[in-house]
């Protein structure tokens, strides 16, 4: 299994960008790196997925090292809302494509 | 459509309850999930269900018994549960079970209180 490794937590000022690493050394050429988040109390929510290429969405941007072994989510502008746990998951591939999660790192958003 | 609804959103059941957790999703998704999180941990997956049949079950105890009566709808039956069972049930779909560039969607969950 390819582990990721995230800080426990981070704070951000609101309006600031907010870079959140991730480090999967392990990681098979064929294994998507996502991200979710989680609000408190709420459903894991969807950010952004990549397999080798940067990817940018309405959410977020996310940036693969070339050796693949770590990324980062940026969160362009960050507001309140956006606090939350956020879970780096590399996606099994050879275990049906099962979504393990980590233990996710909190970020905090101060005004 | 593309939520995934789970109902009740909170239970509260005693040690000798029968109940049910429903999860509906009408995304066209055959693969539907199971997962448990308890408090400030992160989710677990219990069950994988993949075309109605059951593919994975991550060792979970008997008293928890899953079912997938149609495409649609995902459910947890729960009997004899104990009190360290409580916890943030969430259910969770996605295209394909295989396939591995689409990401899942979660339902909101339903809190389960065990006294």
């Amino acid at each position: 299994d390819a582990k990721t490794t995230q800080p426990p937590s981070m704070d951000c000022a609101e309006g600031r960008a907010a870079n959140l690493p991730c480090n999967h050394s392990t990681i098979s050429g064929n294994e998507y790196v996502y991200w979710y988040r989680q609000i408190h109390s709420q459903g894991p929510q969807y950010i952004i997925h990549g397999l080798k290429n940067n990817e940018t969405n309405e959410m977020a941007s996310l940036i693969i090292t070339e050796d693949r072994k770590s990324s980062t989510l940026i969160l362009p502008h960050a507001t309140l809302r956006d606090t939350a746990v956020y879970y780096c998951i590399v996606r099994l591939t050879d275990s049906w494509g099962k979504l393990q999660f980590g233990a996710g790192t909190q970020v905090v958003v101060t005004p | 459509d593309t939520e995934v609804t789970q109902t009740p959103k909170h239970l509260v059941m005693g040690m000798t309850n029968k109940k049910s957790l429903k999860c509906e999703q009408h995304m066209g998704h055959r693969a539907m999930y199971w997962y448990k999180q308890k408090a400030k941990k992160p989710p677990e997956l219990m069950f994988v269900y993949s075309y109605e049949k059951l593919s994975i079950n991550e060792s979970v105890p008997s008293r928890f018994s899953p079912e997938c009566p149609n495409s649609s709808l995902l459910n947890l039956h729960l009997h004899a549960l104990q009190p360290e069972d409580s916890a943030l049930y969430l259910c969770a779909s996605s295209q394909d079970l295989r396939e591995a560039n689409y990401g899942y969607t979660f339902g909101s969950g339903t809190r389960l209180t065990v006294v």
